[in-house]
């Protein structure tokens, strides 16, 4: 069965930093997407980036970067220079094929606390 | 320009009651969810509609009932509502990259 498990249940991080958010997956599926959504205290959930299974080089988008790991079954998000508006909730999420019904299945999430 | 939009942003009601939340993406995707965030903020899939077809039902109980009027729009109706329905529910959309939209969430609570 496909699993997601980010371990760090918070993070702190200093203004202008770089932090890592930790993601391991698990599946026996060859073709599956990976997803970092982020959740502000407000409660809608914003897509921040994008990784397929396929894709040769890391996802960027901006400041948020994918760190792939495939053979590690890992994919690590990266914000640079954190920014106090980075506090949030960060959900890791995996869409198998299973005939492209496209369902997400999430971690747990991390809280991010951005500290001036 | 709202892309996937959601009414009512909070639902507060008593046991027993009958409810509905409704769903609508401007996106033009095929594929539409509705997932449940529980109060220990975990996500999990509810239902998929494709095209107005269900294709995913995860083991949800039968008091809810998903409607797909046409392919923009996905529905929920939740019959006889219990304690344990108070929850933030999400619709989301999907492209055909499998990028995920969400809606901005309903917060029910159930009294």
């Amino acid at each position: 069965a496909q699993k997601i498990t980010q371990t760090q249940p918070g993070m702190f991080v200093q203004e202008k930093e770089a932090v890592t958010l930790d993601c391991t997956y698990d599946t026996s599926d060859p073709s599956y997407g990976l997803f970092w959504y982020k959740q502000p205290s407000s409660g809608e959930m914003i897509f921040l980036i994008y990784q397929g299974s396929y894709d040769q080089q890391n996802a960027t988008e901006g400041r948020y970067s994918l760190n792939f790991q495939k053979a590690r079954k890992s994919a690590n998000l990266v914000i640079s220079a954190s920014q106090l508006g980075d506090s949030a909730m960060y959900f890791c999420a995996m869409s198998p094929p299973s005939g492209n019904t496209g369902k997400l299945i999430f971690g747990q999430g991390t809280t991010l606390q951005v500290k001036p | 320009d709202t892309a996937v939009s959601q009414t009512p942003k909070y639902l507060v009601t008593q046991m027993g009651n009958d409810k509905s939340i409704k769903c609508e993406q401007n996106l033009g995707h095929d594929t539409m969810y509705w997932y449940k965030q529980d109060s220990k903020k975990f996500l999990k899939i509810m239902f998929s509609y494709n095209n107005k077809e269900l294709i995913i039902n995860e083991t949800v109980p039968n008091r809810f009932s998903p409607k797909s009027p046409d392919k923009a729009h996905l529905n929920l109706h939740i019959n006889s509502l219990e304690l344990g329905d108070s929850a933030v529910y999400f619709c989301a959309s999907s492209d055909n990259r499998g990028g995920k939209y969400f809606g901005p969430g309903t917060r029910l609570l159930v009294l």
